[in-house]
């Protein structure tokens, strides 16, 4: 059953803790994005990872860290200098056959 | 800058009759544009797509036509239905990798 997978759904943090969201795909494709949707303000890019071992900065990296040792998994780091944690964090894949990019099913954070 | 807008936050129709969602952008560079559908809580899911090349694309109830000289497109939904109530993002990819990016969406409603 192929797709991409993030967990968990929903997860709690207390401020000035890092929290890391986990995105794995079997889906055999080479890049990886995360996105930060807040209401209102569409979908904005993170990080992406064109291929392993090599990743670039988004729109709004600052306060995150990723990493992509694996194809198969693009785990996000949401650090203490995030200043608004709080949102809905989604992961994608590209597929250059479809020239779409597939979504995850997104991780609501929360910090309190 | 926001290279790709939706001047709509929310839009409302009648079952039955014709959804009409707007997307502008201003990056001459841009020569993909996608459609997504987002249910709350979950990922955005792809709808339909148009190269450059085209200024028209249809699959089912859904059209959408691309303008490159007033650098708008627009995705018909006829008819619509109460299942299509969703956000609607509008997205762009540029002539080379796969990074897109996208709108602010518009929330759709369709009343029965």
């Amino acid at each position: 059953d192929g797709g991409i997978t993030q967990s968990p759904k929903y997860l709690f943090r207390k401020e000035g803790q890092n929290v890391t969201l986990s995105c794995e795909q079997n889906l055999n494709h080479d890049a990886m994005y995360w996105y930060r949707q807040d209401p209102g303000q569409g979908l904005r890019l993170i990080y992406y990872s064109q291929i392993v071992n090599d990743f670039q900065k988004g729109d709004i990296a600052e306060g995150y860290s990723v990493s992509r040792e694996k194809k198969e998994s693009f785990p996000l780091t949401v650090t203490s200098a995030q200043k608004n944690p709080t949102a809905f964090y989604l992961c994608a894949t590209y597929s250059g056959f479809y020239n779409e990019q597939f979504f995850g099913p997104g991780t609501r954070l929360t910090v309190l | 800058d926001q290279q790709v807008k939706q001047n709509s936050p929310s839009l409302s129709v009648q079952e039955g009759r014709i959804s009409i969602l707007n997307c502008d952008y201003t990056n001459s560079m841009f020569d993909y544009f996608l459609w997504y559908k987002k249910y709350p809580a979950e990922g955005p899911t792809f709808l339909i797509s148009i190269s450059s090349i085209k200024d028209k694309n249809e699959d089912g109830r859904f059209t959408v036509f691309l303008n490159k000289s007033a650098k708008h497109l627009s995705l018909h939904i006829v008819p619509s239905q109460p299942g299509d109530s969703a956000v609607y993002f509008c997205a762009a990819k540029g002539t080379s990798g796969s990074r897109l990016t996208f709108g602010e969406g518009t929330q759709l409603t369709v009343n029965p």
